[in-house]
């Protein structure tokens, strides 16, 4: 069965604490993989698309990986406006599977 | 500017009666989308479509009704046939044809029934 699961469902860190969220996709034949900022009571953003293992792409803060098995959303020197929370979704066929989302919180 | 737009942001509805949310786009895409995102859960696919005329079921598609008359509107109507319609509703839209190319949302409409 095709999913998408990401892990942690919610982080906090202090400013300037990197880390990274995680997202673990079966899925059979990957055509991409994209994350998304979702900001309450508003769609999702597109942030990224990783199309193969290796794969690097980055914006600001934010560095996405990608693996065969999953891919990585790492925050360097979080600030606080970078509270969101953050979705990946893996496109199969013309299907996209989404994970539930990691909430980041930010503190000053 | 081009986006999506939905409306209305907030709609209220009594139980039994049927309501259409809109969304438009302006991004001359072919592919337009609709998504359901429920707390805990992820988006999950009601409908959607490829090309003006024509659209597919998706994952969730009972209780629900579509209509794609134009390329830049495709407006979803919540019958009262759906068991549980409070939910934040998504629209989408992506370039058909385009490599892989992601989905782009709406502000979502936010739907409570009582």
């Amino acid at each position: 069965e095709d999913q998408v699961t990401q892990s942690p469902e919610a982080l906090r860190l202090q400013e300037g604490e990197s880390s990274s969220l995680n997202c673990s996709y079966t899925v059979s034949g990957l055509r991409g993989l994209f994350w998304y900022r979702q900001d309450p009571g508003k769609g999702p953003e597109f942030l990224f698309t990783l199309y193969s293992a290796g794969e690097e792409k980055e914006k600001e803060r934010l560095k996405a990986t990608l693996t065969k098995k999953e891919s990585f959303l790492h925050i360097t020197a979080p600030k606080p406006e970078d509270s969101a929370t953050y979705l990946c979704a893996a496109l199969t066929g013309n299907q996209f599977y989404f994970g539930t989302g990691t909430s980041l919180t930010v503190i000053p | 500017d081009g986006g999506i737009t939905q409306s209305p942001k907030y709609l209220f509805r009594k139980e039994g009666q049927n309501v259409t949310l809109s969304c438009e786009q302006n991004l001359n895409h072919d592919a337009m989308y609709w998504y359901r995102q429920d707390p805990g859960q992820g988006l999950r696919l009601i409908y959607y479509s490829q090309i003006v005329n024509d659209f597919q079921k998706g994952d969730i598609a009972e209780g629900y009704s579509v209509s794609r008359e134009k390329k830049e509107s495709f407006p979803l109507t919540v019958t009262s046939a759906q068991k549980n319609p409070t939910a934040f509703y998504l629209c989408a839209s992506s370039i058909l044809g385009g490599y892989n190319s992601p989905l782009h949302f709406g502000n979502g409409t936010r739907l409570t029934v009582t």
